[in-house]
């Protein structure tokens, strides 16, 4: 069975500090899909990125980057010069292939508080 | 480009009511999701369409609960007798499947459900 863990469950930290949110995973297919999502105040939860298992680039999109790692079953995600509002919860989420559909199995999430 | 809304936002009912919620997705999308999020989790998946047919609702929580998608567009999720444990944020999600099976949902802003 696929299972998600966030083992931060809160992170405080002050405008501008650069900020890493953990993400270990398990699963059993060779073929999967990794995903991230935010979820501010207003309770939607919002795309960041998604990643296959066959693709182990880490990426970076702005101020956010991405660590992808099969050998340690982690995909890590860094806030750099984190602002106010990025305060929200992040989720981790992965997906199998094999299952024909893409039921998404989340971690309990990581609530991020970023104060000025 | 409207993304997935949902209706109600919010719903206060009385325990042993009937609830009903909608869910519109993106329109040229053929999946639809519904997931149930509880105070501090990540959302939990409940059951998925592709198109009109409900293809996996084993993990519906109970028979209190069904969805129906007709002519495959908007959803509705139906909780009968409704009781306190199924307070809750009720989550839908549409995503347009690719080739490959790569595939991104994308989220409503949620109904949230309490039971008095």
């Amino acid at each position: 069975a696929q299972k998600v863990t966030q083992a931060q469950t809160e992170i405080s930290v002050v405008e501008k500090e650069d900020v890493t949110l953990d993400c270990v995973y398990e699963t059993r297919d060779t073929t999967y899909y990794l995903f991230w999502y935010k979820q501010p105040p207003s309770g939607e939860l919002v795309f960041l990125i998604r990643r296959n298992s066959f693709d182990e680039q880490n990426e970076i999109s702005g101020r956010y980057s991405w660590n992808f790692q099969k050998s340690t079953s982690s995909f890590n995600f860094t806030i750099t010069a984190s602002q106010v509002v990025d305060s929200a919860v992040y989720f981790c989420a992965l997906s199998e292939a094999a299952s024909g559909y893409s039921t998404l199995t989340f971690g309990k999430g990581t609530m991020l508080l970023v104060s000025p | 480009d409207t993304g997935v809304s949902q209706d109600p936002r919010h719903k206060i009912t009385k325990r042993g009511q009937n609830v009903t919620f909608r869910c519109d997705p993106i329109s040229e999308h053929n999946r639809l999701y519904w997931y149930r999020q509880t105070l501090g989790q990540g959302p939990e998946f409940l059951t998925y369409f592709q198109n009109e047919a409900q293809l996996e609702k084993s993990r519906l929580l109970s028979n209190r609960f069904s969805a129906e998608r007709p002519k495959g567009s908007f959803s509705t999720l139906e909780i009968q007798r409704t009781e306190q444990g199924d307070s809750a944020m009720y989550l839908c999600a549409s995503s347009l499947r690719l080739a490959g099976g790569q595939e991104t949902q994308y989220f409503g802003p949620g109904t949230r459900l309490l039971v008095l």
